[in-house]
This record gives structure tokens, sequence and C-alpha cells, in this order.
């Protein structure tokens, strides 16, 4: 079947602007989350949705950084006023049911603020 | 925090050698889970293996091994035979029960020559 998708793969803006990330699980995963992860470093939590409602926001940077999941399957990721060192690929990850359950990756948004 | 620490950062390595990832973390937790994923130059994470706290067996999928230590707070990885596709870098992360976050390690790169 069909694994996590992100859309756009590349993403290159200015400083300042507002940008939208998305997200679409897998088919029936209800958990869906988003890392951040820099150049030579592992991913780092941002945020988790159980169905639409974000569990646990406590990764997410600051206030220019928001995420919606309005119908429990697609989300987007929002990051507004970017700045440089926003600069990083964003990956997307869904899990089924169940504790232990296995997250799931997508091939990630590279995104550059120039 | 409670750190994934993966102690090498980049290995080389000649087609057909064995090559072992070390993986030590951090926990204070009795229930806990251990992953490996691996990042091929395509940048999407593909999931390896998982293991949770209560289950110490070591674990063999064709090439791959894994080696679950919980006196020494080590999961190790072993790549036999080690092949050119093998190339890439490769994570290990750990989930700690009660919570969704992973927790990655730095990654280590292998990069094996014909």
């Amino acid at each position: 079947g069909a694994g996590v998708s992100q859309t756009p793969s590349n993403k290159v803006t200015e400083k300042g602007k507002y940008v939208e990330l998305r997200c679409d699980p897998i088919s029936g995963h209800t958990a869906l989350y988003w890392y951040r992860q820099s150049l030579g470093q592992g991913p780092e939590f941002l945020i988790y949705f159980q169905g639409t409602g974000a569990a646990d926001d406590s990764g997410l940077p600051n206030d220019r950084f928001f995420a919606v999941r309005p119908e429990g399957s697609v989300s987007t990721l929002k990051i507004q006023r970017t700045e440089r060192g926003d600069s990083a690929v964003y990956l997307c990850a869904s899990r089924a049911g169940g504790a232990g359950d296995t997250q799931y990756f997508g091939p990630g948004t590279r995104l550059t603020v120039l | 925090a409670q750190k994934v620490t993966q102690a090498q950062t980049e290995i080389s390595v000649v087609e057909k050698e064995d090559v072992t990832l070390d993986c030590v973390y951090e926990t204070r937790d009795t229930t806990y889970y251990l992953f490996w994923y691996k990042q091929p130059p395509s940048g999407e994470l593909v999931f390896l293996i998982r293991r949770n706290s209560f289950d110490e067996q070591n674990e063999i999928s064709g090439r791959y091994s894994w080696n679950f230590q919980k006196s020494t707070s080590s999961f190790n990885f072993t790549i036999t035979a080690s092949q050119v596709v093998d190339s890439a870098v490769y994570f290990c992360a750990r989930r700690q029960g009660g919570s969704e976050k992973l927790v990655f390690g730095k990654g280590m790169k292998l990069t094996v020559n014909p």
C-alpha cells in the first residue's frame, strides 16, 4: 500500500515569508507526527496528533510554528515569518493504533529559507 | 534529557566486511522501546526493527542482527557481509512508555565500498 507522502518535496522561500508543508499519512493510521532534521543530526520531535487533536506539541520551537489535522487524516505544518534557522528537512510519520507500534516516515520536505 | 548516543559518526568498510553500529541509551523508565532506522541517500527513514524493554532476545533478520543488553543500556546493530546497498545513515532511537516522542541519536554514516 501507499506510504506516507509529503508535499512539496522541496520548498525555497525568503526570510519572513509564510510556508505550509503537507503530510498524507498511511491510510487508517490514527497517529501522526512531525519531526525536523537539521543537517548532520537526527530527527527532532515537533508535534504529535492523535486523531484531530494535537496531543503533544512540546517540540514546537516557538509560536511561529503551528500544525493542524482538521479531519484526522492529512496534516499541515505552518511556519510564519520564516527565519534562516528554520531551514531543515521536515519529516512526517504515522502510526497505526496500539502502544509501541512503529512510526513510519515519509520522504520529507526540504525547506530552505534564503 | 534522556539521550541516545551513537558514538561512531562515520564508518567506511569494504564490501563483505562485517560492521557493528553501536547505540547506547539513557533511560529511567522500566518500559521503553528501541528502534533502528536506515536513511539512504534518497532521504526517507526506513524502519528496520523495534524492541521493547521486556524483550532482551537478540534478533537476526537475514544479514542484519541486533544485540540488546539492558545491563549496559546498549542496542547494537550488526550487518554481516556488507553490501554497497547498505550504504546509508543509520539511526538508533528510543521511545519511553507513555510518550509518543522518538528520541534519535545523531546517526552513523556507513559507506560500503566495492
